[in-house]
């Protein structure tokens, strides 16, 4: 499969915990993305990172990418409840293609 | 903000039907898309449009067609609804710029579609 694929597919933390989910793909890329999708809702971008960076910040957000084993990870501190979505990876590939992987779906208790 | 609309959030079709999804988003992007999600698929790429009048061919694009007449509208069509195609549909747009494939998509709410 072309896809990226989420690691676990579903995280359940307390609130207040970090959340860790990650990220491998097999083909080399130009940029990762991390996207949150609330239910019934559609996807909403959170973070981009090149293909020469190693490591991002955005708020609570951390995004680190290693290319040589193929694999990205999100790292979101001090959950609240509001956390509580899918995320997906999707990793530029050709020209104005992206693809996605299947999501972790996280669920953050209070 | 960028806002990207669906025209439905629900729809109830039956098979062999013509089936009409909107799409609009009001920032001037060049690139639309159309995406079906399915459970533990993730999300799948239908068709793209990078320009008025153009298209190309996603990963899935049999059993669809889309039209992009004017730059701030996206269509997809079904042309005879099969349940196989029951799903939820997310259109997304993005600019284009020379490094293209860095930007990020902006995503509508979805149509949820079945078809009995």
């Amino acid at each position: 499969s072309q896809q990226g694929e989420e690691d676990p597919q579903a995280l359940s933390i307390q609130e207040g915990e970090n959340a860790t989910m990650n990220c491998s793909y097999k083909t080399s890329i130009n940029n990762l993305q991390w996207y949150r999708q609330n239910s019934g809702r559609g996807l909403v971008h959170l973070i981009l990172i090149r293909s020469n960076e190693r490591e991002k910040h955005s708020g609570r957000l951390r995004v680190t990418l290693d290319t040589s084993k193929k694999s990205s990870s999100l790292l979101i501190t001090a959950s609240r409840a509001a956390d509580t979505a899918s995320y997906f990876c999707a990793r530029g590939s050709g020209t104005y293609k992206y693809i996605f992987g299947t999501g972790t779906r996280l669920k953050v208790l209070a | 903000d960028v806002k990207v609309t669906q025209s439905s959030r629900y729809l109830v079709k039956r098979t062999g039907e013509k089936v009409f999804l909107e799409c609009v988003q009001d920032m001037d992007h060049e690139n639309m898309f159309w995406y079906r999600q399915d459970p533990g698929l993730g999300l799948r790429l239908i068709y793209f449009s990078y320009d008025v009048k153009m298209k190309e061919k996603g990963d899935i694009p049999e059993g669809y067609s889309v039209s992009r007449e004017k730059k701030e509208r996206f269509s997809l069509i079904l042309e005879s609804a099969s349940t196989n195609q029951t799903s939820m549909y997310l259109c997304a747009s993005s600019v284009r710029l020379w490094d293209r494939g860095y930007q990020p998509q902006h995503f509508g709410d979805g149509t949820r579609l079945s078809i009995l």
